[in-house]
């Protein structure tokens, strides 16, 4: 049962820009703890893509980008490529389940 | 180059004990601030945090699966162990290991492989 909630899934073309968001609460997002985001490709185990809200790894496209703001936190992906179509998860931390805790996930399909 | 593998059974019956090993390289358990946590994700299901160990031996489990989970860590093997108890269908998952680091570096980075457990009599 998972904490954050996304969208099931989103979609568009190629070259167009998506958004993923990450619904929160005042125990997690809400209580200033970081927000990062993992992309999982079919049949692999999750990769950070985006860590302490807004920051990319080395060898992560800069089409990738992070915002928080209150109690949620967002995804864009710009310039949208056939090779983002993925799984992507939000994770942060909940102070009253003193835990990590993950998004409900997102399916991006590249139309 | 940091990397982590995990091994288990590939079957384990209800009711029974599962463990499932991290094996992992170049980081070791013994420098300050490293961790190393389990997630599970079940088939076609959203991630799960299980539990973490820390450097200096600390223990943190899933608020829910508490009672079930036991995480523990041999340094000189760079290796940490999960095992939980009274495995039921509903187990069934992904088990993946993965490196976070303290100083509220909260996040997992990198992840293993991930290992299928199913569990049925």
């Amino acid at each position: 049962q998972s904490v954050l909630t996304q969208p099931p899934s989103v979609s568009g073309a190629p070259g167009q820009r998506v958004t993923i968001s990450c619904s929160g609460s005042s125990s997690n997002i809400g209580a200033g703890y970081d927000v990062h985001w993992y992309q999982q490709l079919p049949g692999t185990a999750p990769k950070l893509l985006i860590f302490g809200n807004i920051n990319r790894p080395s060898g992560v496209p800069d089409r990738f980008s992070g915002s928080k703001s209150g109690t949620s936190a967002s995804l864009a992906i710009t310039g949208l490529q056939a090779e983002d179509e993925a799984e992507y998860y939000c994770q942060s931390y909940d102070s009253s389940l003193s835990g990590y805790v993950f998004g409900t996930g997102t399916k991006v399909t590249v139309l | 180059q940091v990397t982590l593998k995990e091994s288990g059974p590939a079957l384990v019956k209800p009711t029974q004990t599962l463990t499932v090993t991290c094996s992992f390289s170049g980081f070791s358990l013994s420098t300050s601030g490293m961790r190393v946590n389990w997630i599970r994700q079940p088939p076609g299901k959203a991630l799960e945090w299980l539990a973490r160990i820390d450097w200096d031996d600390d223990k943190f489990y899933s608020t829910s699966l508490k009672t079930r989970l036991t995480i523990s860590k041999d340094t000189s093997k760079n290796k940490v162990v999960l095992t939980m108890t009274n495995m039921d269908p509903v187990d069934t998952a992904t088990y993946y290991c993965a490196r976070s680091a303290g100083g509220g570096y909260n996040w997992f980075d990198p992840w293993g492989q991930g290992t299928l457990v199913t569990v049925s009599s």
